[in-house]
């Protein structure tokens, strides 16, 4: 299988502790995305990257998130120092960076934050 | 703030009829609309697309129609089948930089 692939799929901390997620995109992929999506609603858009260069930031990721492509290949989201309203599905998606074109979502990462 | 609508959160159709989903955006920068599909504990799956240049796309059973004016994109499924039962998001981007802003979703049950 050659799609985007995710880990952990399921991830369950304390409040206050630190969590890393892994990203794996479509190999040829240039491009990859990060989004979170909270229950009754669509993925919200975080972070991208073109190669390794982080191009954009959305105002929902607080400073307790970061994210990192080392390389343009995988991609890690971590936060830290995690609150309950972190609990959410974490969604990765990779494209190839040309004039539009779909995008490729992996399965998601659940995280609880109890 | 929400750039992509999607009015109805449910929608019941029976096997074999047409199920119509229906979005509106705010955003006129957007330039090209996508229709995902997601079933539970899965990532979503991209299903169509029409870029703004068009006003109709088809894909086998799915069509997507786009009225720029009115700021709607509406996706048609037919005949409803009872493997589509899911959720559908729509979803817009602009050339900018294509991230994606998604609708809250719709999901369509088909009833044998």
């Amino acid at each position: 299988d050659t799609g985007v692939s995710q880990n952990p799929r399921h991830k369950i901390t304390k409040r206050g502790q630190n969590v890393t997620f892994r990203c794996d995109p479509i190999s040829e992929h240039n491009r990859l995305y990060w989004y979170r999506q909270t229950l009754g609603q669509g993925p919200e858009f975080l972070t991208y990257f073109q190669n390794e260069a982080q191009l954009e930031k959305s105002r929902l990721l607080s400073d307790r998130f970061s994210a990192e492509r080392p390389k343009g290949s995988f991609s890690t989201l971590e936060i830290q120092r995690t609150e309950q309203g972190d609990s959410a599905m974490y969604l990765c998606a990779s494209t190839v960076y040309r004039e539009h074109n779909e995008q490729f979502f992996g399965p998601g990462t659940r995280l609880t934050v109890l | 703030d929400q750039q992509v609508k999607q009015n109805s959160p449910s929608l019941s159709v029976q096997e074999g009829r047409i199920s119509i989903l229906n979005c509106d955006y705010t955003n006129s920068m957007f330039d090209y609309f996508l229709w995902y599909k997601k079933y539970p504990a899965e990532g979503p799956t991209f299903l169509i697309s029409i870029s703004s240049i068009k006003d109709k796309n088809e894909d086998g059973r799915f069509t997507v129609f786009l009225n720029k004016s009115a700021k709607h994109l509406s996706l048609h499924i037919v005949p409803s089948q009872p493997g589509d039962s899911a959720v559908y998001f729509c979803a817009a981007s602009a050339s900018n930089d294509y991230k994606l802003s998604f609708g809250a979703g719709t999901t369509v049950t088909v009833r044998a």
